[in-house]
């Protein structure tokens, strides 16, 4: 267990929906990453939150938004869904902003369904 | 665009064999590789970070290598179990202007048959 917890595990919706997944980090890391991995890809980074603030973008769509709370919690917005979104979206979380040498502990993954 | 490419894809060994997989990875403007095992419903998990070229690090039976000049780390695992079946990704931590993140690679995603 990585201390890391993600809110659901499963959620399947419809086209055009919009989705709220939570994820609440390590006690005491205050970085929360964002990452999509659909079949056939890699882990991609979607966005990074430091500390309540915005620290680093990927390749998140406009339709996705993000932010972190004061209590650290993160929550990844998704909307206008399309069936291409269907994916598992991974959180995790590290103590410090940089994260070149700082190990990401990873949450269970909240996999959503788009029909 | 950054590209991490791993191989192989996947890999189906018996218990007791020795294994090792690849990780490339752009070598200019290096800075870190990650690696992370990933089990089956379960979540990533870090085994490594490495730096400096020749690096090797070891935990258990997994050590891996890392040479930056020419872009690729190796993982081995010795005597391979059942229990190390799991997909291994590499990860490289890139800079764009003031922002740095990891870029994935797809994994290897290996398989030990007791």
């Amino acid at each position: 267990d990585s201390g890391v917890t993600q809110t659901p595990k499963h959620l399947i919706t419809a086209t055009g929906q919009r989705v709220t997944l939570r994820c609440s980090p390590r006690s005491g890391d205050l970085s929360v990453y964002w990452y999509q991995q659909s079949l056939d890809q890699g882990l991609q980074f979607l966005i990074q939150y430091y500390n309540g603030e915005e620290r680093a973008k990927g390749n998140i769509l406009e339709r996705f938004s993000a932010q972190q709370f004061p209590d650290l919690h993160s929550e990844l917005n998704l909307s206008s869904l399309e069936l291409g979104d269907s994916a598992l979206y991974f959180c995790a979380s590290s103590v410090a902003p940089s994260g070149v040498l700082e190990t990401q502990y990873f949450g269970p993954g909240t996999r959503l369904l788009v029909l | 665009i950054l590209n991490v490419e791993q191989s192989p894809q996947s890999l189906h060994v018996q218990e007791g064999d020795s294994t090792n997989f690849t990780c490339s990875f752009p070598s200019s403007n290096f800075y870190a590789l990650h690696w992370y095992r990933w089990e089956t419903a379960k979540s990533p998990e870090a085994l490594f970070v490495m730096t400096l070229n020749g690096d090797e690090k070891k935990k258990g039976r997994i050590s891996a290598t890392l040479n930056t000049k020419e872009g690729y780390s190796y993982l081995y695992i010795k005597g391979s179990q059942p229990e190390d079946s799991a997909t291994y990704l590499c990860a490289s931590f890139v800079y764009g202007g003031s922002q740095g993140n990891l870029i994935f690679g797809k994994g290897t995603k290996l398989s030990v048959k007791p």
